[in-house]
């Protein structure tokens, strides 16, 4: 089975560009996530789809960053405009449905730096 | 690669002695438990879970153990190996509805050979 894509692994931009993130689940899981790992830290949610609903944004910075999962296969995460405490590495986890167990398995992650 | 945490507590063992990594978690609500791995430059990679209605849990050469009373997790790495040399995440569901996962800080095991 193959498990969550994610690209591009690496991006370096400067303060105030654009940026996206994208992220293919495993085939067949409805819920789809987008998690913030700042060095040292454990991944903080930033965003949970079910299908392409959102089910929790809470904690999604939304003056810039927004994410979209259309047909609720894919999804995109941006950044707009970037700021230096951005730099982190943007991590995907997919996850079979909302109800427990709730085994989330992630994606290798995108690694940004803002400068 | 660049280490995923830089600042975290360390464990050092030798190998083939046994691990304990401990977590304490902070919301008495919540009714799943879940401890990944993460080696540098990769994502968590789930290890091993369990339900707040259990006490402990054993899979292949690990046993997670809950005790709820002091809200305290723990993961046991029988003979311990080199390849477990990473940094492991206690993560909790706070069962209020929506299942993403809260992540605690994280600890580094680092085995000697």
């Amino acid at each position: 089975e193959a498990g969550v894509a994610q690209s591009p692994r690496y991006k370096i931009i400067e303060k105030r560009q654009s940026v996206a993130f994208w992220c293919n689940p495993i085939s067949g899981h409805a819920t789809l996530y987008w998690y913030q790992q700042i060095l040292g830290q454990g991944p903080k949610l930033l965003i949970q789809f079910q299908n392409n609903g959102v089910v929790d944004d809470s904690q999604l910075p939304k003056d810039r960053f927004s994410a979209e999962r259309l047909k609720g296969v894919d999804s995109t995460l941006k950044i707009q405009p970037a700021k230096l405490e951005d730099s982190a590495v943007y991590l995907c986890a997919s996850s079979s449905g909302v109800v427990a167990p709730n085994t989330q398995y992630f994606g290798p992650g995108t690694r940004l730096t803002v400068l | 690669g660049e280490s995923v945490g830089l600042h975290l507590p360390t464990l050092s063992v030798q190998e083939g002695d046994n691990s304990i990594i401990n977590c304490a978690y902070s919301n008495s609500a919540s009714d799943y438990f879940i401890w990944y791995k993460q080696e540098s430059g990769k994502g968590p990679q789930f290890i091993i879970d369990i339900r707040s209605n259990m006490d402990k849990r054993q899979g292949q050469r690990v046993t997670v153990l809950l005790n709820k009373t002091v809200k305290h997790l723990s993961l046991q790495i029988a003979a311990t190996q080199p390849g477990d040399s990473a940094v492991y995440f206690c993560a909790e569901n706070k069962g209020t509805g929506r299942r993403a996962l809260t992540f605690g800080s994280g600890t580094r095991l680092q085995v000697q050979p």
